[in-house]
């Protein structure tokens, strides 16, 4: 399985919106409504955002939010915050219990 | 609260077999609900998902690294461990161990990432 493709980096300013794109194919995020969304600051341990395409699991913010169309998953987050600076990978169910991740995007908030 | 922590060797001569432990706490790693993965990233890259076990000892892999990986689970120890053989500098990365739960279908726990580099 190759990896789902996300831009290298995103940016934009405090209050803003930006979206991420993470883009697979038929076999993995078209065919399945199990894409997740994590956020890493470097040196911290991962944290998943989105699960199941587009709900929130409590505690994190309702600027955060996901959606899905064929094989492209999106990451959306408005009311752009510098605490939102960080690296964003999605991941997506392939069959077989396999999983693929993206590459990752770096977001920079100006 | 959950905790997971990764130890083993920081170095691993190529050709030779590369060893990581993950402790769990603040749980049982024999919970009906949840698998435990191990997952890498390599300096500059993006995640890779290596593979996971279940408490019973199902385990799923990476079909690119399924002939070099076993991932194996002690219940009495709360541990599950990695073992990943004939390593090259490809397999260098940051590698982290994780909890998969199931009704969400998410990796939901992670620990810090211990970083394992392959030089001879």
């Amino acid at each position: 399985q190759s990896a789902l493709t996300q831009p290298a980096s995103v940016s934009g300013s405090p209050g803003q919106s930006i979206t991420i794109s993470c883009t697979g194919t038929s076999s993995d995020v078209g065919s399945y409504n199990l894409v997740s969304w994590y956020q890493h600051y470097p040196g911290k341990a991962p944290k998943f955002m989105i699960y199941e395409v587009t709900k929130r699991p409590s505690g994190v913010s309702n600027r955060f939010s996901g959606s899905k169309s064929g094989n492209t998953a999106s990451l959306t987050i408005s009311g752009l915050q510098a605490e939102d600076e960080a690296d964003y990978y999605c991941c997506s169910y392939v069959g077989s219990n396999t999983w693929v991740f993206g590459g990752g995007t770096k977001l920079t908030v100006l | 609260q959950l905790q997971l922590q990764e130890s083993g060797p920081g170095l691993v001569k190529p050709s030779e077999t590369l060893s990581l432990t993950c402790t769990v706490s603040g749980g049982s790693i024999s919970s009906s609900s949840y698998y435990w993965v191990w997952i890498r990233q390599p300096p500059g890259k993006g995640l890779e998902w290596i593979g996971y076990i279940y408490y019973s000892g199902n385990t799923y892999y990476n079909p690119s690294l399924k002939s070099r990986v076993t991932i194996s689970v002690d219940t009495s120890k709360n541990q599950f461990s990695l073992k990943l053989t004939s390593v090259t500098a490809a397999d260098t990365a940051l590698y982290y161990c994780a909890r998969y739960f199931t009704p969400t279908a998410v990796f939901d726990s992670w620990g810090q990432g211990t970083l394992v580099t392959v030089t001879s």
